[in-house]
Parts: C-alpha cells; structure tokens; sequence
C-alpha cells in the first residue's frame, strides 16, 4: 500500500542553522509528493510540492526533491528563522481510479529558538 | 470569506450522543475531502465527494460514520453513538476539481472533536 515515513520530532534549531527534515515513501504508480504545514494555530498550508522525479519543489526558502532511485522527498532550508517554527507534514497522492486522498506522515515538529 | 469553514471549532459531548460537524468550502471547488487528524499523527483521509456524491468512503472506519453533501457545496460529517477513540481534530478540505495533479487542496481549520 501506500504511505509515508517521516523523522520524528521534535527538531529544535538555532536561528540561521541549516534544516533537513527526512521523508521516504512507498506507493505504487508515479505518485505526486507534498510538503504541508501547520503554524500554530492555523490550519494546514501547501508549502511545496512536486509532481514527478527529479522535480524540485520550491517556497519560502524551503526546498525538496523528488528522488524516485531512493523513495525520498527531503525538506531543507538552508536558514531557518524563529517564525519556520512548525509542524512539517510530508504527504503523497496517488492518482487512478476514484480516489484523490493525500496520505500523510506523522508529521515533525520544528522549534527554532532565537 | 475566502478560505475553507468549519463549524463548530470545537465540540464536547458525551459517550453515545450524536454529533454532526459542518464544512463550508470554497466556492466554486467541486471537490470536499474529510481527514481525521488524532494527537501526534498526520491527518487520516476518511471520504472524499465530488459534486453531491461520495467517490471514495474507504476511510470511513465503521457504519457509525457518515457524511453528506446534498447540494454540492457544504457538507455534514455526521456521527452516531459517539466513543471515546473518535476524539480528535476533523479537517475539511476542497479543491478545484478531482483528478488533476494541480489541483490543490484547501484545508480550513478543524473542528476539534471531545468525547468524554
């Protein structure tokens, strides 16, 4: 079946430190890939996503790549600011048949301390 | 307003009532996705409709569990004989249509859902 594993939390980070935050997946077929988050408070926002291998999905200084050879779909940030403090969601879609549902992680919490 | 809605934002009852939670989507979106979100754990996915109809009730976990959208815009997630377990956020969300990979979805919110 499908799913997603992500690193678990909480991930807590100076300002201006570089971030990684890991995601695998399994599926079958040629899923697209997401990475959601979820301020305090909010509700949950597309922060980027990618649609096939070897895409790179892009927003707000955060970056990921979609590596089919390896399953993974990894969240970075080259400098993280006390305001990226969040939970980080990795998702997957799966398209044919009926279905349209996004499968995610756990989800990984992100404290960046000043 | 221009976001997804939900209504209540947060719901106490007890063991064995009835509750029903209510999603206003996007206008003009065709496509309304129920999740369920517990403590510590990613959202779940449990119906999707398009239009008025429910293409994929898979996740649903029981017959306790059911969910309308009678004229294609706000639907009802609606729950019978509440239990303890089913204690957690429940988010709604809409898009543009169904089976494009463009088509993003739109959360609101969350009714955070207390079964004592």
């Amino acid at each position: 079946g499908n799913s997603v594993t992500q690193m678990e939390g909480p991930v807590t980070l100076s300002e201006e430190a570089f971030l990684t935050i890991n995601c695998t997946y399994t599926a079958t077929g040629y899923p697209s890939l997401f990475w959601y988050v979820q301020y305090p408070g909010e509700g949950l926002q597309l922060l980027l996503k990618a649609t096939k291998a070897d895409d790179k999905g892009s927003n707000k200084g955060f970056e990921a790549t979609y590596r089919k050879e390896t399953t993974s779909f990894h969240l970075e940030k080259g400098s993280v600011q006390v305001s990226d403090s969040a939970v980080y969601f990795c998702a997957l879609k799966n398209y044919g048949g009926a279905t349209n549902k996004l499968i995610f992680g756990t989800g990984t919490l992100l404290a960046v301390q000043p | 307003g221009a976001g997804v809605s939900q209504t209540p934002s947060n719901k106490v009852t007890e063991k064995g009532k009835y509750v029903e939670l209510r999603c206003d989507p996007i206008s003009g979106h065709t496509a309304l996705y129920w999740y369920r979100q517990s403590l510590g754990q990613g959202p779940e996915f449990l119906i999707y409709f398009q239009g008025t109809g429910a293409a994929d009730d898979s996740g649903l976990p029981n017959d306790r569990f059911f969910a309308v959208r009678p004229e294609g815009s706000v639907s009802t997630l609606k729950i019978q004989r509440t239990e303890r377990g089913d204690s957690a956020v429940y988010l709604c969300a809409s898009s543009l249509g169904a089976l494009s990979s463009y088509n993003e979805q739109f959360f609101g919110p969350g009714t955070r859902l207390t079964v004592l």
